[in-house]
């Protein structure tokens, strides 16, 4: 498809446990951000990659919350010992530009919901 | 992070009509200022943005209007229809976007 994916779509997991989110961004894209998303709230910042260099990590809630994207294009991010607070959309979205978000467009992809039992 | 405040909560409004939503920043550094708009199970997709260097921007029956002295910008649907109800999401920022808390929008038929 042309748009960003994410995987999995749905994911529920027992506290404590590990995950991690997969974002695959739209061909060509230079910028990849990581946004959450509560219930009935805004998308809130996480973090966003230029290229495979992290630009920016200051939402990442905790040292717990972490992201890499070796090679430029997919994008990983990863909960370790999950906590029920951690239940969320996240979005994953991608830019032409490599500016920072100001500059172009954000493409969202449709998310990956987490729910932790 | 510095507040993108937006309001109101939720609005309706009866077909053809006009819808505002409005936003106000904090942070005088910013200079983009985005609305995106997000359907149930989509995610948000760009409507409309903005720079300071104007008050007005017009696309079709969307208008943003800006007052930078005030720090505050705001959405106008002009002759809203039913396909516009969705939730309306203001943002500001240069490097990485604030988003609002966003505005449930419903016209109806």
């Amino acid at each position: 498809g042309a748009g960003v994916s994410q995987s999995p779509r749905y994911k529920v997991t027992k506290r404590g446990q590990d995950v991690a989110l997969r974002c695959d961004p739209i061909s060509g894209h230079v910028s990849l951000y990581w946004y959450r998303q509560a219930l009935g709230q805004g998308p809130e910042f996480l973090t966003y990659f230029n290229y495979e260099a992290q630009q920016d990590k200051s939402g990442l809630p905790n040292d717990r919350f972490s992201a890499e994207r070796p090679e430029g294009s997919i994008s990983t991010l990863t909960i370790q010992r999950t906590e029920q607070r951690d239940s969320a959309m996240y979005r994953c979205a991608s830019s032409v530009s490599s500016g920072g978000a100001g500059t172009g467009e954000l493409f969202f992809g449709e998310g990956s919901r987490l729910t932790v039992l | 992070q510095q507040q993108v405040k937006q309001s109101p909560q939720s609005l309706i409004v009866q077909k053809g009509g006009i819808s505002i939503i409005n936003c106000a920043y904090e942070n005088t550094a910013f200079d983009y200022f985005p609305w995106y708009q997000q359907f149930p199970g989509k995610g948000p997709a760009l409507l409309i943005a903005i720079r300071p260097d104007v008050s007005e921007k017009k696309e079709g029956r969307f208008t943003i209007s800006f007052n930078k002295s005030a720090k505050q910008f705001s959405l106008h649907i002009m002759d809203s229809q039913p396909g516009d109800s969705a939730t309306y999401f203001c943002a500001s920022g240069s490097e990485k976007l604030v988003f609002g808390k966003g505005t449930k929008l419903t016209v109806n038929p």
